[in-house]
């Protein structure tokens, strides 16, 4: 594997239902990113982690759960989801060394998430 | 409020050359980068733009004009590859990206 990888590709979960999209990166990289991007919408950053920490929650619901076990891996547990909670969620990596310098980021196919 | 402004969508023609443009505002500036994303896949890398002025990188160039919070994507030589959205992000002075809603670039032979 190479990159950035997601699964499930695709997921359709009732209201009641918990799940989990896993996110891993082959990238030696040192910060992930969960996004969520629904159709004619920017991109929302939802969660940041730095070194396996959480440096940033923008304000997402609780229904939300965020895990960075290591710095190859991240998780977002999902619980007692809304309809309109239906979206692409992408995760992201980059190489977050310096503050000002340069970070691509490099992105996972996402996961395709209906909420029924 | 932090905003970012592009168009929603935009055709252009084989062979052609197409310009994308990208205003911001933003709290601080700490560069502005060009993604490409097909349908159903992942945004893509082009650019990056932190002074100002013309970055060239083949058939792709993007422009930065920092006193005016405006910047460009240009594609030269469109090829039926080329249909897709371009996202235009700028990272802030919390060094978080605020990302624009993309532009649908159609092409047509």
């Amino acid at each position: 594997e190479t990159g950035v990888t997601q699964t499930p590709r695709h997921l359709v979960m009732g209201m009641t239902n918990k799940k989990s999209l896993k996110c891993e990166q082959h990238l030696g990289h040192n910060a992930m990113y969960w996004y969520k991007q629904s159709a004619k919408k920017p991109l929302e950053l939802m969660f940041v982690y730095n070194f396996k920490e959480q440096t940033e929650n923008n304000s997402v619901p609780s229904r939300f759960s965020p895990e960075c076990p290591n710095s190859s891996h991240l998780f977002l547990h999902l619980h007692t989801l809304q309809p309109e909670d239906s979206a692409l969620y992408l995760c992201a990596s980059s190489q977050d060394g310096e503050r000002g310098g340069f970070n691509e980021q490099f992105f996972g196919p996402g996961t395709r998430l209906t909420v029924l | 409020g932090q905003n970012i402004d592009q168009p929603t969508e935009m055709t252009a023609t084989e062979g052609a050359i197409v310009q994308i443009n990208c205003t911001y505002q933003t709290s601080g500036f700490n560069g502005l980068f060009w993604y490409q994303q097909h349908a159903g896949e992942a945004p893509t890398f082009l650019s990056y733009n932190v002074l100002d002025g013309l970055e060239e990188k083949g058939r792709f160039s993007s422009f930065l004009s920092r006193s005016k919070g405006y910047s460009y994507l240009l594609l030269k030589e469109l090829q039926m590859k080329d249909s897709a959205s371009y996202l235009c992000a700028v990272m802030d002075s919390n060094y978080q990206l605020i990302w624009g809603a993309g532009t649908k670039l159609i092409i047509k032979p």
